[in-house]
């Protein structure tokens, strides 16, 4: 089975601190892409930040960087110089190359920014 | 601008009438796919489509049903909505089916049901 498990479910930090995010997959699979959504009050879902698998090199984006273990398929989520804005909830996901056909997504991780 | 429309946003019905929740995506886009989005649960696969006339069960579908008659469309239906299909739901798309590329969401339809 395939699962994804983010095992905070809600985290709240003061603007302009750093803050991460947890995420653990499961998955039998070599080759495949994992993915941070951010969905805002305004429950639009956007994209964060993606990694292929078989990049050793960690993505960034900004303010946004993750740390992805291959082998101990964990993938978190660093936010840094957080911002108001930046409240949301997060979903981690992820979708295998072979056969994919749809993303799986974790349970989500509520975040505040407090001014 | 490229976006995936749901409509409607907001949606109350009463059990057993019929209803469909309709998505449309202008990018030409293949692939097509429907999750719920329930608390504590993240966002589960209804059903998917890799092309026009190609439709698939996810990991949710009983309850549900899909067509894709053409390319752009891709609504779901509810013949007969009960109590525990209330959620979020999301319509996406992605130029291939092997979503490694950004998937493009609808803005959702808060269902519920009475």
């Amino acid at each position: 089975a395939q699962t994804v498990t983010q095992s905070q479910p809600e985290m709240s930090v003061q603007e302009a601190e750093t803050v991460t995010l947890s995420c653990t997959y499961d998955t039998s699979e070599s080759n495949y892409y994992l993915f941070w959504y951010k969905q805002p009050p305004s429950r639009q879902m956007i994209l964060v930040i993606r990694q292929e698998a078989y990049k050793q090199q960690n993505a960034t984006e900004n303010r946004f960087s993750v740390n992805f273990q291959k082998a101990a398929k964990s993938f978190s989520l660093k936010i840094s110089d957080s911002q108001l804005g930046d409240t949301a909830m997060y979903f981690c996901a992820f979708t295998i190359i072979q056969g994919a056909q749809k993303l799986v997504f974790g349970q989500g991780t509520r975040l505040t920014i407090n001014p | 601008e490229a976006q995936v429309t749901q409509n409607p946003r907001y949606l109350i019905t009463v059990t057993g009438k019929k209803l469909t929740v309709t998505c449309s995506q202008n990018m030409n886009h293949e692939y097509m796919s429907w999750y719920r989005q329930d608390p504590g649960l993240g966002l589960r696969q209804i059903y998917y489509s890799m092309n026009v006339e190609v439709t698939d069960k996810g990991d949710v579908p009983e309850g549900y049903k899909v067509s894709r008659k053409e390319k752009r469309n891709f609504p779901l239906i509810l013949e007969s909505p009960s109590p525990n299909q209330t959620s979020l739901y999301f319509c996406a798309s992605s130029r291939d089916r092997r979503m490694n590329t950004e998937a493009f969401f609808g803005q959702g339809t808060r269902l519920t049901v009475v």
